[in-house]
């Protein structure tokens, strides 16, 4: 099955500066890529993703990228702001996404005053 | 509803006993998906139903854990004979049936506590 890894696993970044997390996943096959935000005690909340067919997508100050290839893509944040605090999954999915999900680990993330 | 419900929101058992958790997803949505959630990591994939059938049960951990849904709306996630690893939060999500898939939304979970 799927394996999805994801890097860090803590990351610290000043506010304003920018925060890229990293994933790998394992299968060819898998064509839908999204990104989950889970603040302390609440339900992961989806904030982009992005699907086989595109390299890039951008949505204000959140991108994804993807590369097949190598089978990574990241999620990269700039001029982060305290409220970007929190823990981000990525995950992969064959069949468009309709089917369940892989998901990382998680990274967190610690926005520095 | 106006989103994905479930309940109990809390469920502290003894080893060895049934539990039973609810979900009733967004009005309309005919996919529901099961999810489990420990301490410090990503969701695991559990169940997905697209209307009343199990469309994917891979991710149940064993035979102790089963999952319902009659009327292909409400469904109920079964789990006999507890174990102290099955603690986790139980995570719902549903979606509208059909491509492109948008995401789905998750419910707010159950907090399984088996002691």
């Amino acid at each position: 099955g799927e394996n999805v890894e994801q890097h860090p696993s803590t990351l610290s970044v000043q506010e304003g500066d920018s925060a890229v997390i990293k994933c790998t996943y394992s299968d060819s096959a898998s064509n839908y890529f999204p990104w989950y935000k889970q603040e302390l005690g609440k339900r992961p909340q989806l904030i982009i993703d992005i699907r086989s067919n595109v390299g890039e997508k951008k949505d204000q100050r959140i991108a994804v990228t993807l590369n097949k290839t190598a089978k990574h893509f990241s999620l990269h944040i700039t001029e982060t702001q305290p409220e970007d605090s929190a823990v981000y999954f990525c995950a992969a999915s064959k069949g468009g996404g309709a089917d369940g999900l892989t998901f990382g680990k998680g990274t967190h993330l610690i926005i520095q005053p | 509803g106006a989103g994905v419900s479930q309940t109990p929101s809390n469920k502290v058992t003894e080893k060895g006993k049934y539990v039973e958790l609810r979900c009733d997803p967004i009005s309309g949505h005919t996919a529901l998906y099961w999810y489990r959630q420990s301490l410090g990591q990503g969701p695991e994939f559990l169940i997905y139903f697209q209307g009343t059938g199990a469309a994917d049960d891979s991710g149940l951990p064993n035979d102790r854990f089963f999952a319902v849904r009659p009327e292909g709306s409400v469904s109920t996630l079964k789990i006999q004979r507890t174990e102290r690893g099955d603690s986790a939060v139980y995570l719902c999500a549903s979606s509208p049936q059909g491509l492109p898939f948008n995401g789905y939304t998750f419910g707010s979970g159950t907090r399984l506590t088996v002691v």
